[in-house]
């Protein structure tokens, strides 16, 4: 069965301190995996589409990498505002639609 | 605005009482998808539209469950006899086909509230 698990499932982290976030998957065949960030309350907001490992995209600081097995969310100097829930997701070969979320990391930068 | 637009945004209800939400998608996007989200947990998809086609349906969609889309445009879920364990937020998404075979990106709206007293 198609599978997304994240790691750690809360972090808090210092305003500045750069840290990662975890997304391993187990699934028949990667079509894309996606990352999304969802602030308390709202829909899940796009970030970024990684189709192939050793892909790698960056947004102001964050920067998502792939591998065959797992990818990761890094956030460089880290502000408060970028406190929220950081959401993996996967798309697989057997369906041409729906996409599979894994259960998200409660991220929280402290002043 | 161009986003994905969802109503109500909250709603109350007794159990046994139906209801039924809107999602407005972007305006070019063929592709509509309704998904469930409980606290803690990231959204569950419950079924895809493509044009006015209803492609592919979740074993968690019951048959109290049914979506439309008529015309391609803008979608409805209702939910007939409401249970306690239907409270969640339910959440519209939309995307673009792509020609290439890549899987474009979907866009979310803000999610419908449901409350099932």
């Amino acid at each position: 069965e198609d599978q997304v698990t994240q790691s750690p499932e809360a972090l808090r982290l210092q305003e500045g301190e750069s840290s990662s976030l975890n997304c391993s998957y187990t699934v028949s065949g990667l079509r894309g995996l996606f990352w999304y960030r969802q602030d308390p309350g709202k829909g899940p907001e796009f970030l970024f589409t990684l189709y192939s490992a050793g892909e790698e995209k960056e947004k102001e600081r964050l920067k998502a990498t792939l591998t065959k097995k797992e990818s990761f969310l890094h956030i460089t100097a880290p502000k408060p505002e970028d406190s929220a829930t950081y959401l993996c997701a996967v798309q697989t070969y057997s369906s041409a639609s729906k996409i599979i979320f894994g259960s998200g990391t409660r991220l929280s930068i402290r002043p | 605005d161009t986003g994905v637009s969802q109503n109500p945004r909250h709603k109350i209800t007794k159990r046994g009482q139906n209801v039924t939400f809107r999602c407005d998608p972007i305006s070019e996007h063929n592709r509509l998808y309704w998904y469930r989200q409980t606290l803690g947990q990231g959204p569950e998809f419950l079924t895809y539209f493509q044009n006015e086609a209803q492609l592919e349906k979740s074993r968690l969609l019951s048959d109290r469950f049914s979506a439309e889309r008529p015309k391609g445009s803008f979608s409805t879920l209702e939910i007939q006899r409401t249970e306690q364990g239907d409270s969640a937020m339910y959440l519209c998404a939309s995307s673009l086909t792509l020609t290439s075979g890549r899987q474009n990106e979907q866009y979310f709206g803000p999610g419908t509230r449901l409350t099932v007293t």
